[in-house]
Formats: structure tokens, C-alpha cells, sequence
């Protein structure tokens, strides 16, 4: 177990909806990325939180969004979804430097556009 | 951040040493060698990282060769457990750098009753 959560586990929806995935990173930790890990793209970084700042983009599409939170926690949020979209979504979270630290990963939450 | 190659699958017998190589021959002075590895669908587990020197853990050993543009992930004893594909990765860990992962594909590991 490694500290980090991620909900819901799973989610499927249909073209065109938005959906909201949820991560609450290790007690302390200030930064949060999100991966997603599709089957033809590999595991692709997304975008990355520390303290409630974006600190980094990835190759994050504009349709997605996220953000962090007070509380550290983050939210990921993807609107007008397409059959593309579909993907184990991962977030993971490091300790305060923000920086190279190891990466913590949740167990992911998989998304399946119908 | 550097590329790496490394070998698409390999197998070990259980209670081998798995030796898992990686190329990164455009390694620069401030990069480090990163190893982590994703059980089947699961988050990817961090292993073990390094700059030059050989480093050893609990998990397993990363020897770093002297011009650094290779390594070799050690698990001194292979468990069923081990099996997962294993990750290289190559990247700078200094204050404003990006400190994403970039994955590749990875090598396959796949242990042998």
C-alpha cells in the first residue's frame, strides 16, 4: 500500500460526458501528478500539482483539467470524453521538495468510454 | 531527460538473480538512473535510483557503469512476485527542473516456477 488513494476504481461513461477522478496523496505530501497509461500511448505524465500551484504540464489534452486543493487532495477532470479517453488513470505524490523524490502511485482508477 | 533502451521481455528461474540492463548513452551529469516496475495493471512501484555510484536496497542493487551510460537493475533472488514490467528512467532531480516520469515501454520480466 502505498499511502495514495484514488476514486472511484472504476468508471464508465459514455462519449461526450465529463466525469471527475479523485486522488488524496500520502499525509504530507505536497506534490501530486497525474499519469494516464493507455494501451497504444504507455504511461504519458499528465500534469503536476505542489501546494496547490501547477507546476508542470504534460501532454494533457484541453479538454482535461485538474486541479489541487487546500487539503492537498486533487481532482482530475475530464470533459467531453471520447472512446480515446479511455485509460487506467494514475496519480501519484512525493514528499515536499517537489522534485526528485520517488513517486508514490495510487492504484489507479480505470475509465471506459462506451 | 535522457532516452533509454532497454530489452523488450526477459525470464529468470524462481530463486535466480534477474540481471535487467539499460542503456542511456545520452546521459547527462545531472541525471539520475530511476528504476520502478507495474505488476500487472497495478500503480508503477518505485525500486531503487542512482547517480554514479552502485546503490543497493532492501528490493534490489543498480550498478551504474563508470561512464554511466548504462546500467543493470539487480533482484538477487527472482520471486513469482517479480514478475512485472520494469521500468528505466532517466531524469534530472534539481530544484525547478521538471521532475515528471517519463516511461518507456519497458522490459517485460517474467519469473519461472
Amino acid at each position: 500500500d502505498s499511502g495514495v488513494t484514488q476514486t472511484p476504481k472504476h468508471l464508465i461513461t459514455a462519449t461526450g460526458q465529463r466525469v471527475t477522478l479523485r486522488c488524496s496523496p500520502r499525509s504530507g505530501d505536497l506534490s501530486v501528478y497525474w499519469y494516464q497509461q493507455s494501451l497504444d500511448q504507455g504511461l504519458q505524465f499528465l500534469i503536476q500539482y505542489y501546494n496547490g500551484e501547477e507546476r508542470a504540464k504534460g501532454n494533457i489534452l484541453e479538454r482535461f483539467s485538474a486541479q489541487q486543493f487546500p487539503d492537498l487532495h486533487s481532482e482530475l477532470n475530464l470533459s467531453s470524453l471520447e472512446l480515446g479517453d479511455s485509460a487506467l488513470y494514475f496519480c501519484a505524490s512525493t514528499g515536499d521538495r517537489g522534485y526528485g523524490d520517488e513517486q508514490f502511485f495510487g492504484p489507479g482508477t480505470r475509465l471506459t468510454v462506451l | 531527460d535522457a532516452k533509454t533502451t532497454q530489452p523488450t521481455s526477459m525470464d529468470c528461474a524462481e530463486g535466480r538473480a534477474a540481471n535487467l540492463p539499460c542503456n542511456h548513452s545520452t546521459i547527462s551529469g545531472n541525471e539520475y538512473v530511476y528504476w520502478y516496475r507495474q505488476i500487472h495493471s497495478q500503480g508503477p512501484q518505485y525500486i531503487i535510483h542512482g547517480l554514479k555510484n552502485n546503490e543497493t536496497n532492501e528490493m534490489a542493487s543498480l550498478i551504474i557503469t563508470e561512464d554511466r551510460k548504462s546500467s543493470t537493475l539487480i533482484l538477487p533472488h527472482a520471486t513469482l512476485r517479480d514478475t512485472a514490467v520494469y521500468y528505466c528512467i532517466v531524469r534530472v532531480a534539481m530544484a525547478g527542473a521538471n521532475s515528471k516520469l517519463t516511461f518507456g515501454k519497458g522490459i517485460t520480466l517474467s519469473v519461472r516456477p
